[in-house]
């Protein structure tokens, strides 16, 4: 069945690093792909998401593209900030079934 | 962008007792709502999805008659842990879609149950 896989955190690093978080998938069909993320004490808030391949999608300085050939959705940003210390998940929807597959989630905690 | 609330917040209640979780979209018309449960330092685990006016469909292994879940409206579906036990304590938030699968789910901020 479906199957979202990403890194294990937790990752730390400095303010104004860059930041990678690796996200790979399995699905039948033509999913759609989304990264959300988790801020301490608070639900899922959409962070960015791509519908077909080579998309990409981009949102507060974090982006990521949906790469079919790799089956990946890796995501990035440049230079990070304290306050994006939280949990962000990969996730898709629109493969094999009606559901959101998630990944495990990857801490990400941003010293200054 | 589309908002989806959840009241309460925080609830604590005695075991044994009943308690309803509401979701609402608050701009959107949601054509399924879905409930999930998060374990501490846990992806979250669906529940169950629900649409607007039929029965919701239960992931394997989540008691039905213990998770009342009721979908009356395009904008509210509500959650009720009948009889709940501490082991139910947990963060349960819902989600909110308009549209096919490949549509957007929009969460809300989640409600904490502690059940004493």
């Amino acid at each position: 069945g479906d199957s979202v896989t990403q890194m294990e955190g937790p990752v730390t690093l400095s303010e104004e690093a860059f930041l990678t978080i690796n996200c790979t998938y399995t699905a039948t069909g033509y999913p759609s792909l989304f990264w959300y993320v988790q801020y301490p004490g608070e639900g899922l808030q959409l962070l960015l998401k791509a519908t077909k391949a080579d998309d990409k999608g981009s949102n507060k300085g974090f982006e990521a593209t949906y790469r079919k050939e790799t089956t990946s959705f890796h995501l990035e940003k440049g230079s990070v900030q304290v306050s994006d210390s939280a949990v962000y998940f990969c996730a898709l929807s629109g493969g094999a079934t009606n559901k959101l597959i998630f990944g495990t989630g990857t801490l990400l905690a941003v010293q200054p | 962008g589309a908002v989806v609330s959840q009241h309460p917040s925080r609830v604590i209640c005695k075991s044994g007792t009943s308690v309803k979780i509401e979701c609402r979209s608050l701009d959107f018309q949601a054509t399924t709502m879905f409930w999930y449960r998060q374990f501490p330092k846990k992806s979250l685990m669906l529940m169950a999805t629900s649409n607007e006016g039929s029965k919701a469909t239960y992931e394997q292994g989540v008691e039905k008659d213990k998770f009342l879940i009721n979908h009356a409206s395009l904008t509210l579906s509500t959650l009720t842990v009948t009889s709940a036990h501490p082991e139910d304590s947990s963060f349960y938030i819902c989600s909110a879609r308009f549209g096919g699968s490949g549509e957007t789910q929009y969460f809300g901020p989640g409600t904490r149950l502690l059940v004493l």
